[in-house]
């Protein structure tokens, strides 16, 4: 089974920090996404990457950055938290294959809270 | 551009009631159609899905059938569980893409 694993279940930061969320997906895939889940929007795309060191913006990139370095891992980075960030952050990967047709992998999630 | 209504939530419903989560769709094309679910504390499952019109996808008792003339996938399950409480999201998949488009979801609470 495919397996995405993100770094941290719960965390906790301060305003203005810098925060670093880690995806780590182990099989082979090409796509990666970064979603946040808020109750009554459902999920919002905030960024994605089709390749290693490629990256698109989603429909919320404003305030993120991302970094993908190694095909495996996704990182979605928060330049300076603010309390409006609070939130389940979820990531997702699925490979390029037109057989693909199983739609994502998620993570666990990673709820933020920042204070 | 492409875009999943969900009905809204919460549903509440007792155990071994009938259920029917509505999902209708925008898309061009012909994109495949998922259901995931969330259960508390955790990501996102993908529960059924259905790749063209009339297909019917099924897992656990739920279904749900791809009607390409209303642009409709509803969630059904003939009688829930307390174990069903959980997020259902309905997504879209446009045909030759790899973003997925998700609804809102829907807040499924079952009492014993």
């Amino acid at each position: 089974d495919v397996k995405v694993t993100q770094s941290s279940r719960y965390l906790v930061k301060r305003t203005g920090e810098k925060v670093f969320l880690e995806c780590v997906q182990d099989m082979d895939h090409e796509n990666m996404f970064w979603y946040r889940q808020d109750p009554g929007l459902g999920l919002r795309l905030i960024y994605f990457s089709y390749d290693v060191k490629m990256k698109e913006k989603g429909d919320i990139p404003e305030g993120y950055s991302v970094s993908r370095e190694k095909k495996e891992r996704f990182s979605l980075i928060l330049e300076s938290a603010s309390t409006n960030q609070t939130s389940m952050y979820l990531c997702a990967s699925i490979g390029v294959l037109m057989t693909d047709l199983d739609g994502y992998t998620f993570g666990s999630g990673t709820r933020l809270t920042v204070v | 551009g492409d875009s999943v209504t969900q009905m809204e939530g919460p549903v509440t419903l007792s155990e071994e009631a009938f259920l029917t989560i509505n999902c209708t769709y925008t898309a061009t094309g012909y994109p495949s159609l998922f259901w995931y679910v969330q259960y508390p504390g955790e990501g996102l499952q993908l529960l059924l899905k259905a790749t063209k019109a009339d297909d019917k996808g099924s897992n656990k008792g739920f279904e749900a059938t791809y009607r390409k003339e209303t642009t409709s996938f509803h969630l059904e399950k003939g009688s829930v569980q307390v174990s069903d409480s959980a997020v259902y999201f309905c997504a879209l998949q446009p045909g030759g893409g790899n973003k997925l488009v998700f609804g809102a979801g829907t807040i499924l609470r079952v009492k014993s």
